[in-house]
């Protein structure tokens, strides 16, 4: 069966440190992979979504970048941090010809 | 760009009171609709989707939804809400030309017991 991991669960930084968030999934091959940010209100925002290596669309312009080194592996980063960053982030993954979406467990960003 | 509204963004209900959250899109072309639920501490879980067919779908746990096409809708229902239903809820479409979906806002539920 198919499984998607983050990590870290929780993460507080201060203002103008780099970030890198990972996610990984198993049990499939290819998968469209997507970066989202839910903030309270206002549901889930896309940031990014990747339907191959090294293949990127950016949804919202920001202070984020994603890169997808492996097929199953999507890397959230950021050179430096502003306190607007913090948020929950949620990865998720789908296959193609079935629209569903898959989350992960999330990742709690609290920038300080 | 197509959006999705969910005008109750807080619900507060006692055990065995019926639930209907709200959920409008604004697309004008074929979509696929879902709802999803997360559970406090739990991941977003899909509660059940619309693709085709019988515009009234049946989820997990009790759950239903019905696609009203004009009336652009896709309002979450159970006839009984229990205190483990206490979740947020989130809608969802896509166009059906990609794997973009977008989310409302999100409707925070508290079942009293």
């Amino acid at each position: 069966s198919q499984t998607i991991h983050q990590w870290p669960a929780t993460l507080v930084q201060p203002v103008g440190s780099p970030l890198s968030l990972e996610c990984t999934v198993e049990g499939t091959s290819n998968p469209n992979l997507y970066w989202y940010r839910q903030a309270a209100g206002r549901g889930l925002q896309l940031l990014f979504y990747s339907v191959g290596i090294g293949q990127i669309s950016s949804e919202v312009p920001q202070n984020l970048s994603a890169s997808r080194p492996q097929d199953r592996q999507f890397i959230l980063s950021s050179k430096k941090l502003l306190l607007s960053d913090s948020g929950f982030y949620l990865c998720a993954w789908s296959v193609d010809g079935q629209e569903t979406q898959y989350f992960g467990p999330g990742t709690r960003l609290l920038v300080l | 760009a197509q959006s999705v509204s969910q005008h109750n963004h807080h619900v507060i209900l006692s055990e065995a009171a019926s639930l209907e959250l709200g959920c409008n899109y604004s697309y004008g072309g074929t979509v696929n609709l879902f709802w999803y639920v997360q559970y406090p501490g739990q991941h977003l879980q899909l509660l059940l989707k619309y693709f085709s067919g019988d515009p009234l779908v049946k989820g997990i746990k009790g759950f239903e939804a019905e696609f009203i096409k004009s009336k652009f809708s896709f309002n979450l229902r159970k006839p009984s809400v229990q205190w483990s239903d206490t979740a947020e809820y989130f809608c969802a479409v896509n166009n059906n030309a990609g794997n973009m979906l977008t989310f409302g806002g999100g409707t925070r539920l508290m079942v009293k017991p």
